[in-house]
């Protein structure tokens, strides 16, 4: 089952700017944890926020959660071309030990 | 945190045959998952993999076809069976650190079913 659903499914900024991607997901959760995965390689741990926690920050990152609306938001500030990559965001469905991912945003940086 | 090694990194396998994928945790963990990366897709969640049991499948994945061991603590195998096309995908394994800790991921093993 897909739990998350990220917005935009795929974002194009140019370097610098910010990229502000979305994520919503269906059932209580103890966190929500983004993820990076760069040419279909193996997924890099970003972030992990906690049910009770409202926004986290880590370096350039920021991450936003609101269990009311069951959404959170990442934020990646002064966008650089490493940062093309897809991004994940996966709930532990119904606080159990597994994780469920959503669909990804495929962000691409322009020179 | 864990380290996680995958083998093989990749293969290129003919219809019909099986490939046994193999994956090896740094660190004693209680349990260990498996997830298909399908082109262009996210991941999904096969089974998860727990030691001194039988592994527990997600909706539309049987055993007959995603035989799995968990011998120990440190390793567990995914063996993708009789295998077409549609099976060409990206297989990874993964971790956790524990309640309230992220997940950890092997680089993947990318195969290719002629």
């Amino acid at each position: 089952s897909q739990q998350g659903e990220e917005d935009p499914q795929a974002l194009s900024i140019q370097e610098g700017e910010n990229a502000t991607m979305n994520c919503s997901y269906k059932t209580s959760i103890n966190n929500l944890q983004w993820y990076r995965q760069n040419s279909g390689r193996g997924l890099v741990h970003l972030i992990l926020i906690r049910s009770n926690e409202r926004e986290k920050h880590s370096g350039r990152l920021r991450v936003t959660l609101d269990t009311s609306k069951k959404s959170s938001s990442l934020l990646i500030t002064a966008s650089r071309a490493a940062d093309t990559a897809s991004y994940f965001c996966a709930t532990d469905e119904n606080r159990d030990d597994k994780i469920i991912f959503g669909k990804g945003t495929r962000l691409h940086i322009l020179p | 945190s864990a380290v996680i090694s995958q083998k093989p990194s990749r293969d290129i396998c003919q219809r019909g045959t099986s490939l046994t994928i193999q994956c090896q945790v740094d660190s004693q963990v209680t349990m260990m998952f498996w997830y298909r990366q399908q082109p262009g897709q996210s991941l999904t969640l096969i089974a998860t993999a727990n030691q001194g049991s039988e592994a527990t499948y997600e909706s539309g994945f049987v055993i007959d076809k995603f035989p799995i061991s968990r011998p120990n603590l440190t390793f567990s195998t995914l063996t993708v069976s009789n295998m077409s096309p549609e099976d060409s995908s990206i297989y990874l394994c993964s971790v956790t650190g524990g309640n309230d800790q992220p997940q950890h991921f092997g680089d993947g093993t990318r195969l290719s079913i002629l």
